[in-house]
């Protein structure tokens, strides 16, 4: 069964900081890898998604993902902080076939300080 | 193309009351997913509806219910309402379910 681990429940950064959002995942084959983003009082957009092609794959807002076999690993970068970029981030697994449902983590909230 | 909406925003109910909520898909979408998101246990998956069958579906009690309709729009049906129903109720169409999802904004279900 696939499964998704987000280190860190609560992520806290300065404006203009480094966002680094940890995501690692368990599957027997490599997957299809999902970044979403949540704002208060809203569904769930789509940042990013890893579908087998380039490993670094760059989203929107400035976000990317870097896919690591080696590390089964996913994790979400911005190079700098915007306020705006306050939110709750969901990492989230698909198999590459068949019409099993995505899998997410429990989410990281991501804190932006002045 | 409109988004995927979710009617009604927000609701309140009482134990042991019954409770329907909507989902329109995005236009073409044939597959729609619903979602119960809670602060506890996070984002956990109910179903999944494809061409007015279901295809999946979580480890939920049966009271929790859905269907399908011709023109791909989706309900889910909660009978005997506890008060851990409590959550935002999250609904997704897609074209391809692993590929991408596009999720509405939630209805939100207050238990009193």
């Amino acid at each position: 069964a696939q499964s998704v681990t987000q280190l860190g429940s609560h992520v806290s950064v300065s404006e203009g900081a480094l966002v680094l959002l940890r995501c690692n995942y368990s599957s027997s084959v490599p997957p299809y890898l999902f970044w979403y983003v949540q704002y208060p009082n809203q569904g769930l957009q789509l940042l990013l998604k890893y579908t087998s092609a380039a490993t670094l794959v760059k989203g929107i807002n400035g976000f990317e993902a870097e896919f690591k076999k080696s590390e089964t690993s996913f994790h979400l970068t911005k190079p700098s902080a915007h306020m705006s970029d306050a939110a709750e981030y969901f990492c989230a697994v698909s198999a590459t076939s068949g019409n099993t449902p995505l899998v997410f983590g429990k989410g990281t909230r991501l804190s932006v300080i002045a | 193309k409109a988004g995927v909406t979710q009617t009604p925003r927000y609701l309140i109910k009482t134990r042991g009351q019954q409770v329907t909520l909507s989902c329109s898909p995005i236009s073409g979408h044939r597959s729609v997913s619903w979602y119960q998101q809670t602060p506890g246990q996070g984002l956990q998956f109910l179903f999944e509806y494809f061409s007015e069958t279901q295809r999946n579906k979580g480890n939920f009690p049966g009271r929790f219910s859905g269907r399908q309709f011709s023109n791909s729009r989706s309900e889910m049906n909660v009978s005997t309402l506890e008060l851990g129903d409590s959550a935002l109720y999250l609904c997704a169409s897609s074209e391809v379910v692993r590929v991408e999802q596009f999720f509405g904004p939630g209805t939100r279900l207050t238990v009193l």
